[in-house]
Parts: structure tokens; sequence; C-alpha cells
């Protein structure tokens, strides 16, 4: 079993509707939670970064942690066909926090 | 400013044939880290370095692969004896900061490798 999973999708969605992503994890240790968009032949891009547990809102983007559940989330509100993408989350705070732990990513098409 | 660059971009090799793949690092940074990506998943960490410094290489798959940043700046990846399961993305990723706790990393666009 992967330490990072992630529900590989596809997913499409209408544009202006909510795109809802989420990732489980395994090791307790993890403290820092990320999501990383990556378009097609491209590198990973940070969209957003958690430090432990709670809520981050920036823009159309909400980020949510539940270290209890083990459990985070991305929300993506009034989504557009430029959102479409590779949603990946990634998560680090072992004993070396540098050391990224990706999900296998969810692939998003917002349909105009 | 120009953001981390690799080159090639795309690479076929004869299995068996040795390859190395290049980043460039944004100017000034401090970290560099490679990863691979197969088709369909995650990044997964190769290796890190601290300037020249290879601080911890526990993701490199096998002896066949290795990696220098000699002068702490521009590093190469290098891949002998090449196997059809090395077929993948190589990224690199790149910050300002010593690694020693998570900083934002900043990946380049990747080297897409395939061996046949």
């Amino acid at each position: 079993q992967k330490e990072v999973e992630q529900d590989p999708g596809p997913l499409s969605v209408p544009e202006g509707a909510i795109v809802s992503l989420n990732c489980t994890y395994s090791n307790s240790a993890f403290q820092y939670f990320m999501w990383y968009r990556q378009y097609s032949r491209k590198g990973p891009e940070l969209l957003m970064y958690t430090y432990s547990s709670g809520n981050k809102e920036d823009g159309r983007f909400t980020a949510q942690v539940d270290k209890s559940s083990k459990y985070i989330s991305l929300f993506i509100r009034d989504s557009q066909p430029s959102d479409s993408a590779t949603y990946l989350c990634a998560m680090s705070g072992r004993s070396n926090d540098y050391k990224l732990s990706f999900g296998a990513g969810t692939t998003v098409t917002v349909r105009a | 400013g120009a953001g981390v660059s690799q080159s090639p971009r795309y690479k076929v090799a004869k299995r068996g044939q040795d390859v190395a793949l290049r980043c460039d690092p944004i100017s000034g940074h401090v970290s560099l880290f490679w990863y691979q990506q197969a088709l369909g998943q995650g990044p997964e960490f190769l290796t890190y370095f601290q300037n020249e410094a290879q601080l911890d290489k526990s993701g490199l798959p096998s002896d066949r692969f290795f990696a220098e940043r000699p002068e702490g700046s521009v590093s190469t990846l290098k891949i002998q004896r090449t196997q059809q399961e090395d077929s993948a993305v190589y990224l690199c990723a790149s910050s300002p900061y010593t690694g020693l706790t998570y900083n934002e990393q900043f990946f380049g666009p990747g080297t897409r490798l395939t061996v046949l």
C-alpha cells in the first residue's frame, strides 16, 4: 500500500462547477501538505501549502487538512477551462521534510 | 526570471545505452532535487543535493543511477545500461533554502526518457 492514495479520476465537470479533490495518507508523521497542478508536458506547480491541520483559502482554491482522519482536500470554486490539468497532492514531515511523497494525481477536465 | 530548465526534453535510448540528463536550477538556489515520474503516477523522490553535497540518495532505484552537482549549480543524472523500466519523466526541482525542512520546490519541465 502506498503512503499517499489519490483517486486518479478522470474527473469531468462543467464550467462554473465546484471541483472536489482528496487524498488519504498512512504516515502520521506528515505535517506539511501541498497541492500541485501539472499541465500536460510541464512540471508540477505549487498551488497551495498547509502546515498541520486546518483550512486555507486562496482565491478560488480552498485546501483542508484533517490529520485525525489522515485526509486532505482541495476545492476549486467557479472552475474554468484553464483549470483543466492533473492535480497532485504531496506531503512531507518525516525526519527529512524536504522529501515529498506524492499521490498519483487526479486528471480534471473543465468543459466550456 | 528564468525557471528551472532541463535538457534534453525528450530522449530515446536503446536498452543498454547510457544516458545523461541535465538540470539547470534557478540561479542561487541551494537545494536541488531529482524525481522520477512514471506514466500515470506521481513523482517519486530520487536524490537531494545541498550545494555540491549529495545529502540523500535513498531514492535511487539501483546502482545504475548516478547523480552529481560538482560546482553546486548544474546537476546531471546519469543512467547506465538503461532498461525498459527506466522509461519515465525525470523531474528536477530547486529551492532557495537548505532542505532540512519544508520549503517550496520549483520544478522544471522534465526530461521524458523512453527506452526501447
